[in-house]
């Protein structure tokens, strides 16, 4: 079975801190996704990647970058959180259309 | 930008009976996805249709697509408490490098009573 692994479930951090998300798979997939999900909006795609050091801004990007070293790992970060970005954020990777999630990061921006 | 849209978006019904959810989508698509996710956890995937499939069925799982209609349905029949969760349809896009998109709607939350 696939497995997606984010380093935390849940997260609080203060406004201004450097945040870092992290997700590893264990399928050497490809494809990898930082998403955020708010209720009333949906999944939205913050950045993907297609390959090591390769990624590319999705629909929202802005306050965030990501880092793609190892093909197994992919990083989301914030630069400086904002009270804006208290949201649940989920990871994927994906060989081909099926995307595998992790179990998701819930962050607090205290 | 939002591709699937699901109806409706909350759903109740008790254990036993069938749930009905429908999507619907902007632009063609060479297949429609279906995941679940349980409250406060990732999505999990459950069916893939292409786009020349009318019909597809997995387990209690029975989905169709009305290309046509730019619509999907996803039916789970003999309900289960263990079936509360969210349902989102998924339509891809394709991004380059071989690699694919998907966009989700916003989700159907089915609640099943025991």
């Amino acid at each position: 079975d696939v497995k997606v692994t984010q380093s935390s479930r849940y997260l609080v951090k203060r406004t201004g801190e450097k945040v870092f998300l992290e997700c590893v798979q264990d399928m050497d997939h490809e494809n990898m996704f930082w998403y955020r999900q708010d209720p009333g909006l949906g999944l939205r795609l913050i950045y993907f990647s297609y390959d090591v050091k390769m990624k590319e801004k999705g629909d929202i990007p802005e306050g965030y970058s990501v880092s793609r070293e190892k093909k197994e790992r992919f990083s989301l970060i914030l630069e400086s959180a904002s009270t804006n970005q208290t949201s649940m954020y989920l990871c994927a990777s994906s060989l081909g259309n099926i995307q595998y999630f992790g179990a998701g990061t819930r962050l607090s921006v205290l | 930008s939002q591709q699937g849209e699901e109806d409706p978006q909350a759903l109740s019904i008790q254990e036993g009976e069938n749930a009905t959810m429908n999507c619907s989508y902007k632009t063609s698509i060479n297949n429609l996805q279906w995941y679940r996710q349980n409250s406060g956890r990732g999505l999990v995937h459950l069916i893939l249709i292409r786009s020349n499939e009318r019909e597809k069925h997995s387990g209690r799982l029975r989905v169709t697509l009305d290309t046509s209609k730019k619509s999907s349905s996803l039916l789970i029949t003999a309900s289960r408490a263990a079936d509360t969760a969210s349902y989102f349809c998924a339509t891809p896009s394709y991004s380059g490098a071989g690699s694919y998109q998907l966009t989700f709607g916003k989700g159907t939350k089915l609640s099943v009573i025991p």
